[in-house]
């Protein structure tokens, strides 16, 4: 079935870093992906929607600048925390769904990435 | 905008059935999902449910649906340790696709 697979799975770097983690699509193409954050003993909160080919979708709340989408393939969408502080340390976990396959198809979700920053 | 609500806890005992209830506001919402969460973990789809649909049975899960009062619940039979984990009921609608989540259910399995 659908797999969605996110890289790396755990980040521990310092402050003033930046990150980036991958999600990708394995088995088949998405134009659209979305990025989540929780925060601990929370739910998951949208951050933005990453559009193929085309700029990313932010929710309010959320800094574009902080933040960067860029999903430059059909099945990549990379999150790159700039910058990051101590209060960037979070899980954060990317969806996707397969838009071409038959029937309706549910959200799969990463294995998300713990990101610390100390 | 769109809101789901899930009860914070629920205790049950080993080979009970557990039921997890969730109640959301969206009228247009087209698919519900429950997912699951293990401590430290990502999340794991566990069943879906269109909104024409009433019931679906997956093994040992069961999801009913009362669309008239937006009401989605889980019910797990025979419980077991490994259940124990946060679960999530979630909604999206329409093409966006979107996915708004409850704020979780922890369930508690006591041996």
């Amino acid at each position: 079935g659908a797999v969605v697979s996110q890289h790396p799975s755990r980040v521990i770097c310092k402050s003033g870093t930046s990150v980036k983690i991958e999600c990708r699509s394995l088995d088949f193409q998405a134009t659209t992906m979305f990025w989540y954050r929780q925060f601990p003993k929370q739910s998951l909160m949208l951050m933005a929607t990453s559009n193929e080919g085309s700029k990313a979708t932010y929710e309010q709340g959320v800094e574009k600048d902080k933040f960067l989408i860029n999903h430059a393939s059909l099945t990549l969408s990379t999150l790159t925390v700039t910058s990051a502080h101590p209060e960037d340390s979070s899980f954060y976990i990317c969806s996707a769904r397969d838009q071409q396959g038959a029937g309706n198809q549910p959200q799969h979700f990463g294995d998300g990435t713990r990101l610390s920053i100390l | 905008g769109e809101d789901v609500e899930q009860s914070l806890f629920l205790s049950v005992r080993e080979g009970d059935s557990s039921v997890i209830n969730c109640t959301y506001t969206d009228s247009s919402s087209t698919y519900l999902y429950w997912y699951k969460q293990e401590p430290g973990a990502g999340l794991q789809l566990l069943t879906y449910i269109f909104s024409n649909m009433d019931m679906k049975q997956d093994q040992r899960l069961t999801v009913l649906l009362n669309k008239k009062d937006k009401h989605l619940s889980l019910r797990i039979a025979d419980t077991q340790t490994g259940d124990s984990a946060i679960y999530f009921c979630a909604e999206t609608s329409g093409g966006y696709q979107k996915v708004t989540f409850g704020t979780g259910t922890k369930l508690q399995v006591i041996p």
